[in-house]
């Protein structure tokens, strides 16, 4: 069954570093889809992505987030500077149809991000 | 804004046995769509089962089955012969029709005793 793929599973960064998550999505997919958790907490949504744009962001989303597909296979999540606050689950997903259709959404197995 | 609330952080329930988890949300809104996901500790998010609100009849995957309650804002998750790969946290959760976000809950962590 396809799957979608992140990288690394977990990540240690400084506060203040940049950092890339990276996710492969199922490949016939066109909508991407990024939520986090932190530790002991809900599953929130960040951002969809739908033909290179953004289509809805959370006030999670501030300036310090952005996404990028920079060829055909990869959709990424950069945080800039990162804070301590930033550390939790980031899980990717992916869907072919708008709003995951009835069947919902495919999720990775998520990046653990620390910031020390 | 939609939420949706897990009351149970934690459930356990013996192995063949049945175990049901709660799960209710609330919105304003007359169409939309619920959903449990899984998560074992594999981490990845699995869909369990889905029901479209305009449908009356519960929707059911072989031993997974829920009770949608439309007025009372409930969905809950009926597990029937629990297996020991049951074991995981499950979250419910919410979409609104023509929206791209998923709404979840705070998650059961559900334990299947042998």
């Amino acid at each position: 069954e396809p799957e979608v793929t992140q990288t690394p599973s977990h990540q240690v960064t400084q506060m203040g570093q940049e950092v890339i998550l990276r996710c492969v999505p199922i490949s016939n997919h066109l909508y991407f889809y990024w939520y986090r958790q932190i530790l002991g907490q809900k599953v929130e949504f960040l951002v969809s992505f739908y033909n290179n744009e953004i289509s809805e962001k959370s006030e999670i989303f501030d300036d310090q987030f952005s996404v990028e597909r920079p060829d055909g296979s990869n959709f990424t999540l950069k945080i800039r500077s990162t804070k301590l606050e930033d550390s939790a689950m980031y899980f990717c997903a992916s869907s072919d149809t708008h709003s995951g259709g009835i069947g919902g959404y495919t999720f990775g197995s998520g990046t653990r991000l620390t910031v020390v | 804004a939609q939420t949706v609330t897990q009351s149970q952080p934690e459930m356990s329930v013996q192995e063949a046995e049945t175990v049901t988890l709660s799960c209710t949300y609330d919105t304003s809104e007359s169409d939309y769509y619920l959903f449990w996901y899984k998560q074992p500790p594999s981490r990845q998010m699995i869909l369990v089962i889905r029901q479209e609100a305009y449908k009356q009849q519960n929707a059911t995957e072989n031993r997974f089955s829920v009770n949608f309650q439309k007025a009372a804002k409930s969905f809950s998750l009926k597990i029937s012969d629990s297996q020991l790969g049951d074991a995981a946290m499950y979250f419910c959760a919410y979409r609104s029709q023509g929206a791209q976000k998923l709404v979840f809950g705070q998650g059961t962590r559900l334990t299947i005793n042998p």
